[in-house]
């Protein structure tokens, strides 16, 4: 069964320090991993598709990466717009769906 | 380009009712993916359609039933609701042949369903 946790939970941070949030995975036949974004209310937002280990994706002040096992999102000198729940999915293709983690809750505090 | 769009927002029902929630795809896309979140919860699978027929479900039981229409819009259908079904329900559309299969999907803002 595929499986995926991310860790931490929360995160609360300052305003420009910078931090990690962590997906590990479990899946068979990993054809993507997903990064999105939720702020309250609204639905996920797209952010990145990793497909390969050693890929690296970049958009403003985060950095996606991925490994056999795991993917770190990193965010460098984050804004409090960057406040949101991010979301880490894996898809094994075709018709499966995705099988997202629970989230990390991100505070960034003024 | 229009996005997902889902209606109703906000309900509430009471349990052993049924209902339908309602979306509309974003333009160009013609797979529709139904997700189901609770809160505090990550999004997850239901049933996926293509070309009007299910092609893909996650473990749902059959009460969870869906449809999909020729302009690509879609419906879920939840008989006999239960007070677990209480959810944020979310609908993603996409187009099939994203790199190595795995397709990018566009959500909505979802409909909450609320089961007292």
């Amino acid at each position: 069964e595929d499986q995926v946790t991310q860790s931490p939970e929360a995160l609360r941070l300052q305003e420009g320090e910078s931090s990690s949030l962590n997906c590990s995975y479990t899946v068979s036949g990993l054809r993507g991993l997903f990064w999105y974004r939720q702020d309250p209310g609204k639905g996920p937002e797209f952010l990145f598709t990793l497909y390969s280990a050693g890929e690296e994706k970049e958009k403003e002040r985060l950095k996606a990466t991925l490994t056999k096992k795991e993917s770190f999102l990193h965010i460098t000198a984050p804004k409090p717009e960057d406040s949101a729940t991010y979301l880490c999915a894996v898809a094994r293709g075709g018709a499966d769906g995705l099988t997202f983690g629970k989230g990390t809750h991100l505070i960034i505090q003024p | 380009e229009t996005g997902v769009t889902q209606s109703p927002t906000h309900l509430i029902k009471t349990r052993g009712q049924q209902v339908t929630l309602r979306c509309s795809s974003q333009s160009g896309h013609n797979t529709v993916s139904w997700y189901q979140q609770a809160l505090g919860q990550g999004p997850q699978f239901i049933f996926q359609y293509y070309r009007e027929e299910e092609n893909g479900r996650g473990n749902f039981p059959p009460r969870f039933s869906g449809l999909q229409f020729p302009n690509y819009s879609s419906e879920l259908n939840v008989n006999a609701l239960e007070l677990d079904d209480s959810a944020l329900y979310l609908c993603a559309s996409s187009f099939p042949g994203g790199v190595n299969g795995a397709n990018v999907l566009t959500f909505g803002a979802g409909s909450r369903l609320t089961v007292l």
